[in-house]
């Protein structure tokens, strides 16, 4: 059975760091693209990020260009997410995926980790 | 504003038929990418209720079904449960915006 367990939520201030974890099992990790999608507080869902599967190619969304960045390990069955220089509207429960997929566009994310939520506030 | 359109809410009575319509453009969906469906229950995390062209993972009923037309997509539930309440995703690639897409979500409530 896939599991995705996420950690490291909690609350920041803005400008603040915080770094998430995911630890994936029941699969072969290194053999998958791996997701970040959050959720803000009653809000749809928003992607954040992609890693393919030897960590070297990397796509993010526009809102956290510059500011996040997506890591894995692939020895240790993690995925990570640093995120740098939070904001208020960065507020969301995140989600770990593992995301299906023949090239590096399109695809879907057919399983997601339980979420981690993020406050950033004062 | 999300890039694609779903309305915000449906409903529909136990045993019913109801739909969900996902409206993109010709950057994701009237450019052949697929569109995927995701289903989350109140207070619980997505999961993918049907990918592509009517591929459903293990243990999703096919009283769910997905049709595609150009720009659009849509989400059918026939025999309406009342576990079937909760909020449905369509998702997309939008090759002009080179991101991972969402609809803003539909509530479906089982009346």
């Amino acid at each position: 059975e896939v599991q995705l367990v996420e950690s490291g939520g909690g609350l920041v201030q803005p400008g603040g760091s915080l770094r998430l974890s995911c630890v994936a099992s029941g699969f072969t990790f290194s053999n998958f693209w791996m997701s970040w999608v959050r959720q803000a507080p009653g809000k749809g869902l928003e992607w954040v990020a992609n890693i393919k599967q030897d960590g070297y190619e990397k796509y993010y969304a526009d809102s956290v260009k510059g500011r996040f960045t997506i890591s894995r390990n692939n020895a240790e069955n993690a995925l990570y997410l640093q995120m740098d220089s939070l904001r208020a509207e960065d507020t969301a429960v995140y989600y770990c995926a593992r995301r299906i997929a023949g090239s590096a566009t399109g695809g879907n994310f057919d399983n997601w980790g339980q979420g981690t939520l993020v406050t950033v506030s004062s | 504003q999300s890039v694609l359109t779903q309305p915000p809410s449906v409903s529909g009575a136990p045993g019913q038929r109801v739909t969900v319509s996902c409206t993109g453009s010709t950057s994701n969906i009237g450019k052949g990418y697929d569109v995927h469906w995701y289903q989350q229950l109140p207070g619980t995390a997505p999961k993918l209720l049907i990918y592509g062209n009517n591929n459903r993972p293990s243990g999703v009923p096919d009283r769910f079904s997905v049709s595609k037309s150009f720009t659009s997509a849509s989400l059918a539930i026939t025999g309406l449960q009342a576990e079937d309440e909760a909020d449905y995703y369509c998702q997309s690639y939008d090759v002009g915006l080179r991101r991972w897409v969402f609809g803003g979500g539909t509530r479906l409530t089982v009346l």
